[in-house]
């Protein structure tokens, strides 16, 4: 299958500090990427779809000015967690999905706000 | 909401064949049945997809009744590292349609 990559893997910030996390779509191009997240023992929850040269589409109650994403090629989104809080410790997950059916997921990146 | 209704969890023995049900009986004429599975602290990872046929890979089996209404994902010979939860979901064909997870199910392949 293809392969997705995010960068970092684990990231630890202090509250109040801004993160980017970044997704790459390595083997094949990806006019749309999503991202996700997840806490513990929860399952995956959708927060944003990522359309390249365009706006993010997010998913009701996830505030956009808020995680900031970026999809300014056809193998690379980012999300951006500005003034980042303990709650918003999770584990972010992004997927890509080219023309054909299926989507592709990173590895996830764990966040930390201390 | 998804639209897919799946057992909390399910053992199995390692080397047996794993059968894991999945529920899906509002599923429109357009709508895949995909399965993923997600290993602790990992992305979840793709293992197939159907429409209506009965689709195989290297991975696992999909059987799709006849009425769309449900499916099982069949791992021939489970392994250790097959333990997991594993998301059935219906969803739009295309690359750009969202995957709404549900709880999914936990998977043990036990020694």
């Amino acid at each position: 299958g293809a392969v997705v990559s995010q960068h970092p893997s684990r990231v630890i910030c202090k509250s109040g500090t801004s993160v980017k996390i970044e997704c790459r779509s390595l083997d094949f191009q990806a006019t749309t990427m999503f991202w996700y997240r997840q806490f513990p023992k929860q399952s995956l929850m959708l927060m944003a779809t990522s359309n390249e040269g365009s706006k993010a589409t997010y998913e009701q109650g996830v505030e956009k000015d808020k995680f900031l994403i970026n999809h300014a090629s056809l193998t690379l989104s980012t999300l951006t967690v500005t003034s980042a809080h303990p709650e918003d410790s999770s584990f972010y997950i992004c997927s890509a999905g080219g023309g054909g059916e299926t989507q592709y997921f990173g590895p996830g990146t764990r966040l930390l706000v201390l | 909401d998804a639209k897919t209704t799946q057992p909390p969890s399910m053992d199995c023995a390692e080397g047996r064949a794993a059968n894991l049900p999945c529920n899906h009986s509002t599923i429109s004429g357009n709508e895949y049945v995909y399965w993923y599975r997600q290993i602790h602290s990992q992305g979840p990872q793709y293992i197939i997809h159907g429409l209506k046929n009965n689709e195989t890979n290297e991975m696992a089996s999909l059987i799709i009744t006849e009425d769309r209404k449900s499916s099982t994902l069949i791992l021939p010979h489970a392994t250790l590292r097959d333990t997991a939860v594993y998301y059935c979901i219906v969803r739009s064909q295309g690359g750009s349609e969202k995957l709404v997870f549900g709880k999914g199910m936990k998977l043990t392949v036990n020694p």
